[in-house]
C-alpha cells in the first residue's frame, strides 16, 4: 500500500522568509511518481511538479525548489523569499506505474502554509 | 482552452436522498478520476473512468457510482446519502498514455453538505 505522510499541519512565517514543506512517503513500487499540489482557499487543486522515481535531480523553478532522496523516501518543497500569493495548502502525492494510464494519486493530509505580510 | 469544469458548485442534501455531481474534463484528456476531500484532509481516490468504464476504483462503498459519456465527460452519483459523504467532490483529467505519467488536472470541486 501507498502511504504519504506530510508531518507538518500548519507552518506560519513571516513574508520572505524561505520555507520547506516536508513529505515523506512509501511505496513498494519500483517505478512510481511524486507531485506537489498547491490547493489556494478556492479549492482548485494546482499543480505544481511531477518527478519520476528514476530522476533524482533536484528542481528549481523560480523561487520553487524540490528535493528529492530516494534514501530517505522524500521529497521536500522549499519557497524562497515567501509572499503572501504563497499562502495556501500543499500537497505532496504519489502515483505508481499501474495499469496503463491508471496512475490513482495517493495525497498526504496536507500543510497549510500562511505568509504573514 | 478550457479547465476541468464541474458542476454544481454547492449543494445541500439530505440523509437518504441521492445526489449526481458533473464534470467535463480538459480539452483533449481522456480521462476522468473523482476524488472526495473531507474538511482538513487530503483527497481520497474514488474512482477512474476511461473508455466510458470504471478502470479502477478506491475503497469507497457501492453507494458511490460513477459513468463516463463518449464526450469524455463524467458524472458522479452517490446513493443514501449519509452525513459522513459531506465533502469537497474533486474532478481531475488526464491523458490515459504513458507520456502522461498521472499528471492530472483538477476542477474546483463541488462542496456537498449532507444535513
Amino acid at each position: 500500500a501507498q502511504k504519504v505522510t506530510q508531518a507538518q499541519t500548519e507552518i506560519s512565517v513571516v513574508e520572505k522568509e524561505d520555507v520547506t514543506l516536508d513529505c515523506v512517503y512509501e511505496t513498494r513500487d519500483t517505478t512510481y511518481y511524486l507531485f506537489w499540489y498547491k490547493q489556494p482557499p478556492s479549492g482548485e487543486l494546482v499543480f505544481l511538479i511531477r518527478r519520476n522515481s528514476f530522476d533524482e535531480q533536484n528542481e528549481i523553478s523560480g523561487r520553487y525548489s524540490w528535493n528529492f532522496q530516494k534514501s530517505t523516501s522524500s521529497f521536500n518543497f522549499t519557497i524562497t523569499a515567501s509572499q503572501v500569493v504563497d499562502s495556501a495548502v500543499y500537497f505532496c502525492a504519489l502515483s505508481d506505474d499501474g495499469a496503463a494510464g491508471s496512475y490513482q494519486l495517493t495525497f498526504g493530509k496536507g500543510t497549510k502554509l500562511s505568509v504573514i505580510p | 482552452d478550457a479547465g476541468v469544469t464541474q458542476s454544481p458548485t454547492h449543494l445541500i442534501k439530505t440523509r437518504g436522498q441521492q445526489v449526481t455531481l458533473r464534470c467535463s474534463p480538459k480539452s483533449g484528456h481522456d480521462t476522468v478520476s473523482w476524488y472526495q476531500q473531507a474538511l482538513g484532509q487530503g483527497p481520497q481516490f474514488i474512482f477512474q473512468y476511461y473508455e466510458e468504464e470504471e478502470r479502477q476504483r478506491g475503497n469507497f462503498p457501492d453507494r458511490f457510482s460513477g459513468h463516463q459519456f463518449p464526450n469524455y465527460s463524467s458524472e458522479l452519483n452517490v446513493n443514501a446519502l449519509l452525513l459522513g459523504d459531506s465533502a469537497l467532490y474533486l474532478c481531475a483529467s488526464s491523458l490515459a498514455t504513458y507520456r502522461a505519467k498521472g499528471e492530472q488536472y483538477f476542477g474546483p470541486g463541488t462542496r456537498l453538505t449532507v444535513t
